[in-house]
């Protein structure tokens, strides 16, 4: 069981289409991250947002788009993706303050495009 | 965040304890041990973590030696749910790096019959 929920569990797309992914927890978490793992590879991080702000973005290509829009909801918006970005698309959260806290995970979006 | 070295794979036999190394050599004080295991077409899901003394939680066991150069993970009694990756982290206080998780390659546990 997780209390981060991603949905789709499953996208598939085209390269000129337009699609979100979308995040929810409701355990107060003010930091969530976006990762990305590829098949038989860990995951890497993509985004961090602190406080609903943007925080780290690791050089992250401007086809994907990272929303915060509450302190319960990111987003990951997609636009003209290329093949090689099939890949499952992970979504945590963790709780800020309280000594060091562990990331919770959903289980993933994945993506495959066409 | 240090960086951290694990076998590429291990085998248990169900009902047996797994015992899971984890090499961290170049750890600093203020750095802490994750472990993380992620089964087959699921996200990670977090087990257990630790500065210096040892920990235990309802899943696992955290062995961190003096030195902190390395840890061992124990799950007592494996069954074959456990069969999954297995991840060991080292994390800074970091606010640089947003408290975010540096995975490598992990261990693949498989749990037999």
């Amino acid at each position: 069981d997780t209390e981060v929920t991603q949905t789709p569990k499953h996208l598939v797309m085209g390269m000129t289409n337009k699609k979100s992914l979308k995040c929810e927890q409701h355990m107060g978490h003010r930091a969530m991250y976006w990762y990305k793992q590829k098949a038989k590879k860990p995951p890497e991080l993509m985004f961090v947002y602190s406080y609903e702000k943007l925080s780290i973005n690791e050089s992250v290509p401007s086809r994907f788009s990272p929303e915060c829009p509450n302190s319960s909801l990111l987003n990951l918006h997609l636009h003209a993706l290329q093949p090689e970005d099939s890949a499952l698309y992970l979504c945590a959260s963790r709780v800020i303050g309280e000594g060091d806290q562990p990331q919770h995970f959903g289980d993933g979006t994945r993506l495959s495009i066409l | 965040d240090a960086k951290t070295t694990q076998p590429p794979s291990m085998d248990c036999a169900e009902g047996r304890a797994a015992n899971l190394p984890c090499n961290h050599s170049t750890i600093s004080g203020n750095e802490y041990v994750y472990w993380y295991r992620q089964i087959h077409s699921q996200g990670p899901q977090y087990i257990i973590h630790g500065l210096k003394n040892n920990e235990t939680n309802e899943m696992a066991s955290l062995i961190i030696t003096e030195d902190r150069k390395s840890s061992t993970l124990i799950l007592p009694h494996a069954t074959l749910r456990d069969t999954a990756v297995y991840y060991c982290i080292v994390r800074g206080p970091g606010s640089n790096s947003g408290y975010a998780l540096n995975f490598g390659k992990g261990t693949s546990l498989l749990v037999t019959p």
